[in-house]
């Protein structure tokens, strides 16, 4: 049973920069075709997607985000992580990790989220 | 991008009621749409995946359907534990997006 589970710091200075990681238990991030995705939610508003790493290591963005996010994986640490720089109070969240399949039907549900971790609080406050 | 719609944003109803909630595109995503249900304080639930396959363990009283652009999410007889937030997402060319939720609560 593969479980994700967030960790890192829940308070962020404005400007700094915010770092979480992801760490999956259960099965390996190098294997099979998935997106490993970072997603937040600002208190009582909807979902946005900031970005993911696919298994064979490419990211993608989302375009708002493009500019200060990188998602990287440590495969000998089975974790894939975020870095969010010159962070401002907009970017105050709970942030989950989560597992989508590739389009093949093959890995998991295809470009679906089926797996999350339970998320994290992020607030940018000084 | 892609834009995601959903209606209607909120929606007032009864335990046994016949529940639908539209999900639409700005444009053509054939049929990679999913739905989740979100409870306060946890994290989001896949209930359908594909447009109308219904994830493992998901209550039959979900369906959905749709292609292309417009989507529907059925729940056939509400329940008491289906009072949460729905949320419609695609995926297109690498990115992901979700609507901005539906609310269903006791009418």
């Amino acid at each position: 049973q593969v479980q994700l589970q967030e960790s890192g710091p829940g308070l962020v200075k404005p400007s700094q920069t915010l770092s979480l990681i992801c760490t999956v238990s259960g099965g390996s991030i190098s294997r099979g075709s998935y997106y490993w995705s970072w997603i937040r939610q600002p208190a009582g508003k909807g979902l946005e997607w900031v970005g993911r790493i696919y298994t064979t290591g490419s990211t993608y963005y989302n375009p708002s985000l493009k500019s200060r996010v990188t998602i990287s994986a440590d495969t000998s640490k089975n974790q894939f992580s975020l870095k969010l720089i010159s962070v401002t109070a907009a970017d105050t969240a709970v942030y989950y990790c989560a597992r989508a399949g590739d389009g093949s039907g093959s890995y998991g549900r295809e470009y679906a989220f089926d797996i999350w971790g339970q998320g994290t609080v992020v607030t940018v406050s000084s | 991008d892609i834009q995601m719609t959903q209606s209607p944003s909120t929606l007032s109803a009864s335990v046994g009621d016949r529940v639908t909630i539209t999900c639409r595109a700005s444009q053509s995503i054939s049929s990679w749409l999913a739905w989740y249900q979100q409870k306060p304080g946890k994290a989001p639930k896949l209930l359908m995946y594909k447009a109308s396959s219904l994830e493992s363990g998901v209550p039959s009283r979900f369906s959905g359907s749709g292609s292309g652009t417009e989507f529907t999410l059925t729940i056939s007889s509400l329940q008491p534990d289906d009072f949460a937030t729905y949320y419609c997402q695609q995926c297109d060319t690498n990115l992901f997006t979700f609507g901005p939720g539906t609310k269903v609560d006791i009418k």
